[in-house]
C-alpha cells in the first residue's frame, strides 16, 4: 500500500526564473539517461536525453548536465513557465538491455 | 504519429473479476513495455516485449499476464487482483530493444475493490 504522508520533493520557482532539478543515479555502468515530465493524470513525456559519452546536452529551453564522477544528473529549465509545473523524473538505462530505472521524482511548482 | 494509446482510461474491478488492458502503437516500434505507477512514486517496470516476445518479467505475480498479439498491440490480462494492485498502469514503446527513448501512453487508472 501507499506510505501515509509520503511527499515528493518540491521545487517552487517564480515564473521567468531558471529551474534546476537534480537527480542522483545509482549504477555507475548506466550509459543512457532520460528526463521525463509527468503532468497530473498523464503519462511521462520525454524531455531530453544524454549518453554517457557527453556531459552536457541542450534542447529548447532545457539543458541536461551529466557528472559521471559523482553519478549526478541535472535538468535546467530556462525562463520557467506555468506550463512547466509537473513532476520530473530522471531515468537511467542499465547495462542490461532496455531496462530503465526511474528516480524518485521532483515536483516543480511554478508561481505566476 | 508518435502516439501510444491505452484503453480503458479508467477501470474498476472486483477481486474475482477478469479484465484486460490494451495498448497500441503505430510507430513501427519493436519494443513495448508495461509499467505500474503508484501515487507519488516513479513508474516501476513490469514486463518488456522485444520483437513480440517476452524478454523481461520483473518477478510480477502471475495474476498479471501480458500478451503481445502483434507488433502494434500489447495487452495486460488481469485476474484475481488485490486492492494493493490499484495503480496507474502505463504502456510504453521504443524503436528497438536498446537504450532508446520510450514513448508512454496516458495510462489506465485501475481500482480494485
Amino acid at each position: 500500500g501507499e506510505s501515509v504522508g509520503l511527499h515528493l520533493p518540491t521545487l517552487s520557482v517564480q515564473e521567468g526564473d531558471n529551474s534546476i532539478i537534480n537527480c542522483a543515479y545509482s549504477n555507475s555502468a548506466s550509459d543512457y539517461f532520460i528526463w521525463y515530465k509527468q503532468e497530473s493524470g498523464k503519462g511521462p513525456q520525454f524531455i531530453i536525453d544524454i549518453r554517457s559519452n557527453m556531459d552536457k546536452r541542450q534542447g529548447q529551453r532545457v539543458t541536461v548536465l551529466l557528472n559521471k564522477t559523482v553519478k549526478h544528473l541535472s535538468l535546467q529549465i530556462a525562463a520557467t513557465q506555468p506550463g512547466d509545473s509537473a513532476v520530473y523524473f530522471c531515468a537511467e538505462n542499465s547495462n542490461n538491455f532496455n531496462k530503465f530505472y526511474f528516480g524518485s521524482g521532483t515536483k516543480l511548482n511554478v508561481k505566476p | 504519429d508518435t502516439e501510444v494509446t491505452q484503453t480503458p482510461k479508467h477501470l474498476v474491478m472486483g477481486m474475482t473479476n477478469k479484465k484486460s488492458l490494451k495498448c497500441e502503437q503505430h510507430m513501427g516500434h519493436r519494443a513495448m513495455y508495461w509499467y505500474k505507477q503508484k501515487a507519488k512514486k516513479p513508474p516501476e517496470l513490469m514486463f518488456v516485449y522485444s520483437y513480440e516476445k517476452l524478454s523481461i518479467n520483473e518477478s510480477v505475480p502471475s495474476r498479471f499476464s501480458p500478451e503481445c498479439p502483434n507488433s502494434s498491440l500489447l495487452n495486460l490480462h488481469l485476474h484475481a487482483l488485490q486492492p494493493e494492485d490499484s495503480a496507474l498502469y502505463l504502456c510504453a514503446s521504443s524503436q528497438d530493444p536498446g537504450p532508446y527513448e520510450q514513448y508512454f501512453g496516458p495510462g489506465t487508472r485501475l481500482t480494485v475493490t
